[in-house]
């Protein structure tokens, strides 16, 4: 079973700072890199689904980034808000194999 | 409503007693798959299911068994649960035209939260 590991376990953030996460997994055979945010008591929603190397996706304040090569992608929060507070959960596909979720970072914004 | 429901949210049972957890989509999406989440651990997939009639295992599939006898119900089984499968369940589904599900984000359910006494 590949393995997907996200870095830092968890993170505390003040309101209104930046802050980003890692998402590292085996880059051979990669097919696809998604990211879901996972608020508590609620189910997980996904974020961005990246496939090529060098990708860049940005949804309002939340940006992620892929390298295939090296088998890594960070994800960006601008200007944390006490709504980011979530896990943020990666998952990867590898050819020939099932999704394989990290075990995720848990963010706390405070106000 | 575009959703994936679960049934049951919460359950408490015994070691042995079989039970089926629901799950249901009204995307008429052609891929879905059941996984569990347990603490410090990341989603571990179950089973999946690429179209109907079509279950393949993921890498957690013992003590489970599924079935997908038609597009939108995909329910998990436990033919005799054991402490160990105390977990928290989800269902998800995405679109998997051509077998492309690794290209599409996947839709959750909101979880069924099992213990097994």
């Amino acid at each position: 079973i590949l393995n997907v590991e996200q870095s830092p376990q968890s993170l505390h953030v003040q309101e209104g700072d930046s802050t980003n996460f890692t998402c590292s997994f085996p880059s051979s055979n990669f097919y696809a890199l998604h990211w879901y945010r996972w608020e508590t008591a609620k189910s997980p929603e996904a974020l961005f689904v990246m496939t090529l190397n060098g990708d860049e996706k940005k949804k309002g304040r939340i940006s992620a980034t892929l390298n295939t090569k090296e088998g890594y992608s960070y994800l960006y929060i601008k200007g944390s808000q006490p709504e980011d507070s979530a896990t943020y959960l990666c998952a990867s596909h590898i050819y020939g194999q099932n999704f394989v979720f990290g075990p995720g970072t848990r963010l706390s914004v405070l106000p | 409503e575009a959703q994936v429901t679960q049934n049951p949210r919460y359950l408490i049972t015994v070691t042995g007693k079989k039970l089926t957890v629901t799950c249901s989509q009204n995307m008429n999406h052609e891929y879905m798959s059941w996984y569990r989440q347990d603490p410090g651990l990341g989603l571990r997939q179950i089973y999946y299911s690429m179209n109907v009639e079509v279950t393949d295992k993921g890498d957690v599939p013992e003590g489970y068994k599924v079935s997908r006898k038609e597009k939108r119900n995909f329910p998990l089984i436990l033919e005799s649960p054991s402490p160990n499968q105390t977990s928290l369940y989800f269902c998800a589904s995405s679109l998997a035209p051509r077998d492309t599900f690794h290209y599409n984000e996947q839709f959750f359910g909101p979880g069924t939260r099992l213990t097994v006494l």
